[in-house]
């Protein structure tokens, strides 16, 4: 199973909007509506930003959104603030019943 | 609350064995699917194993297929990972994870626990 595609870097400036995409194939993100994100800050653990392609769980800021066109997902993140400054990775179940990540995008804040 | 915590990394030579345990508090195993995700030093995310609510259905990555053993001890809510034949290529961060069936949420993850595997 091959790693989801994301772009390795993006940034912007404090009060803008981001967009990260993550592609697979019709085996993972085309077929299941399990995309999730998860953002990670150096030397921490993974934490849960959007599951089920669009739901946030309690806590996480309604600055971050989620969604789903055919084999792409994508992360939004709006209102840029210096703590967003993170890895962010995606992640969507397959056919094989196993479960695939993106290669992890590094946001800077600029 | 609910919290994760891994133990049993260490140091293992290549071919060597090592177990890992994740202790489960604030919830019971049986109701929810419970994941190991490994991140090597400087790389991404990589999905290791899951196991269901039940027990019944276990799953692997194919990079560990046949190596690595999933399993759980419900009267100590725990989940063990058993990991043979170790190559160099497993040194990672391994963490557990927790997801409700049904839904791709892993959350929470553990601390992680960090398995070098060198000569």
């Amino acid at each position: 199973q091959s790693a989801l595609t994301q772009p390795a870097s993006v940034s912007g400036s404090p009060g803008q909007s981001i967009t990260i995409s993550c592609t697979g194939t019709s085996s993972d993100i085309g077929a299941y509506n399990y995309v999730s994100w998860y953002q990670q800050h150096p030397g921490k653990a993974p934490k849960l930003m959007i599951y089920d392609v669009s739901n946030r769980p309690s806590g996480v800021s309604n600055r971050f959104s989620g969604s789903k066109s055919g084999n792409t997902a994508s992360l939004t993140i709006s209102g840029l603030q210096a703590e967003d400054e993170a890895d962010y990775y995606c992640n969507s179940y397959t056919s094989s019943s196993t479960w695939v990540f993106g290669g992890g995008t590094k946001l800077t804040v600029l | 609350e609910v919290q994760l915590v891994e133990s049993g990394g260490g140091l293992v030579q290549p071919g060597g064995s090592l177990r890992l345990s994740c202790a489960a508090s604030g919830f019971t195993l049986t109701d929810y699917v419970m994941s190991w995700v490994r991140q090597a030093p400087g790389k991404g995310l990589e999905w290791v194993s899951g196991i269901s609510g039940g027990g019944g259905d276990i799953f692997y990555a194919d990079s560990v297929k046949g190596r690595f053993t999933i399993s759980r001890d419900i009267s100590k809510n725990t989940v063990y990972l058993q990991m043979s034949s170790l190559r160099v290529e497993d040194t990672a961060i391994y963490y557990c994870a927790k997801r409700s069936g049904g839904s791709g949420n892993f959350d929470p993850w553990g601390q992680g626990t960090l398995v070098t595997v060198s000569s």
